[in-house]
């Protein structure tokens, strides 16, 4: 169980085109959602969180103009790099929460490497 | 806010032996740790957790510790394996799934 996916696992796009990152949670509904970046031999950064049907609250530091999180339904949640560049290249890491007696445990999908040129 | 320190950051043992991953937190109110494996190139993947109310817990090989008063807890692999070379991520988080903050990580590295 707790099993969450993203879609595409890797994606190659041209400078000023935008990006959708699909992440899901396949056997839980998700109260919350969260995304991470990640750079080489670094932790997770925290991005921002969402919860279902509200507007996704984001980290100090990041655009949320540039980074667009919609979150759908209780298993859906969408994060688009607007207008990417070579600098937003990273392992973009979503992971998804539910509450259960107590913290809520959080379960990562298994990341999308973005590579802007 | 919370701070999460995590040592050693690179770590080598020998197959068969012991491997321990200590971190500390800053932040009383946190109440949930949870451990996290990382293979190259995927999502990192809980391994196990502890809460504040419990001072051990054990999964076949693996253990996790919590020092509430000295705000510390580790974790401890017996028995490595090569396939337990990742990189280990500590975690502190107070609330429901929210608040998580990451330690830097440890490179764990089982040599055969």
């Amino acid at each position: 169980g707790a099993v969450v996916s993203q879609h595409p696992s890797r994606v190659i796009c041209k400078s000023g085109t935008s990006v959708k990152i699909e992440c899901r949670s396949l056997d839980f509904q998700a109260t919350t959602m969260f995304w991470y970046r990640q750079f080489p031999k670094q932790s997770l950064m925290l991005m921002a969180t969402s919860n279902e049907g509200s507007k996704a609250t984001y980290e100090q530091g990041v655009e949320k103009d540039k980074f667009l999180i919609n979150h759908a339904s209780l298993t859906l949640s969408t994060l688009t790099v607007t207008s990417a560049h070579p600098e937003d290249s990273s392992f973009y890491i979503c992971s998804a929460s539910s509450p259960s007696g107590g913290a809520g445990e959080q379960y990562f999908g298994p990341g999308t490497r973005l590579t802007v040129t | 806010g919370e701070n999460v320190e995590q040592h050693p950051s690179t770590l080598s043992v020998q197959e068969g032996d012991s491997a321990v991953i200590k971190c500390t937190y800053s932040d009383s109110a946190s109440n949930y740790f949870p451990w996290y494996k990382q293979e190259l190139g995927k999502g990192p993947q809980l391994i196990i957790d502890i809460r504040s109310n419990v001072g051990e817990k054990k999964d076949q090989r693996i253990a996790v510790t919590l020092n509430k008063t000295a705000k510390h807890f580790s974790l401890h692999i017996t028995e490595t394996q090569p396939e337990d070379s990742a990189v280990y991520f500590c975690a502190a988080s107070w609330g429901y799934g929210q608040n998580f903050v990451f330690g830097p990580g440890t490179r764990l590295s089982v040599l055969p």
